[in-house]
């Protein structure tokens, strides 16, 4: 079983549309928990962090986290072709301290359909 | 500059050639990291940094990988007698101390191509 795992896709919506993304993690020691984005031939942009279980929006972005399910997603509201690209799940298993190096999943590419 | 810049952006080496790979972190970030991106894949660890001090090497995949940041700024990463299977992008990632100083934001990769 892979640390963290996400459904690789593609996952394709129309432009509009709500766009979900889960990931799942196998540490339950896991504490600070990030969404990237990654554009074909680009580095990863980070687009989201949550350390706390429940929901936390940013603009379209929602991310939800509960430790319990050891359940990470990522909604996108009103899906635009430019948010095609692929969206990696990064989970930071130090609890408290300094930083600490990422666990990636492998990705999930998103293509928003106009 | 505002971001993380790495050098070069791309290079191509022939098997058994040594390359060393460069991070400039954003200015006054204390904790670096060396991740390795397979295609189709999401990015490994491979060290991590904190000042000039290399506090986790494990992900390190052999002996011919080598880090090092020597003023707690710069990094290289140097891959001695490389093989096709060191063909990846190597990022750069750096953060801040402080809370929340788990985010990490990542330079734009060198394309290492190993022919």
């Amino acid at each position: 079983q892979k640390e963290v795992e996400q459904n690789s896709g593609p996952l394709s919506v129309p432009e509009g549309a709500i766009a979900s993304l889960n990931c799942t993690y196998s540490d339950r020691g896991s504490q600070s928990f990030f969404w990237y984005r990654q554009y074909s031939g680009k580095s990863p942009e980070l687009i989201m962090s949550i350390y706390s279980n429940g929901d936390k929006e940013d603009g379209r972005f929602t991310a939800q986290l509960n430790k319990a399910s050891q359940y990470v997603s990522l909604l996108i509201r009103d899906s635009q072709p430019s948010d095609s690209a692929t969206y990696l799940c990064a989970v930071n298993r130090t609890p408290g301290g300094s930083a600490r190096q990422l666990t990636f999943g492998s990705g999930t590419q998103l293509t928003v359909l106009p | 500059g505002a971001g993380v810049s790495q050098s070069p952006r791309y290079k191509v080496a022939k098997r058994g050639q040594d390359v060393a790979l460069r991070c400039d972190p954003i200015s006054g970030h204390v904790s670096l990291f060396w991740y390795q991106q397979a295609l189709g894949q999401g990015p490994e660890f491979l060290t991590y940094f904190q000042n000039e001090a290399q506090l986790d090497k494990s992900g390190l995949p052999s002996d011919r990988f080598f880090a090092e940041r020597p003023e707690g700024s710069v990094s290289t990463l140097k891959i001695q007698r490389t093989q096709q299977e060191d063909s990846a992008v190597y990022l750069c990632a750096s953060t801040p101390e402080g809370v929340p100083s788990y985010e990490q934001y990542f330079g734009p990769g060198t394309r290492l191509t190993v022919t």
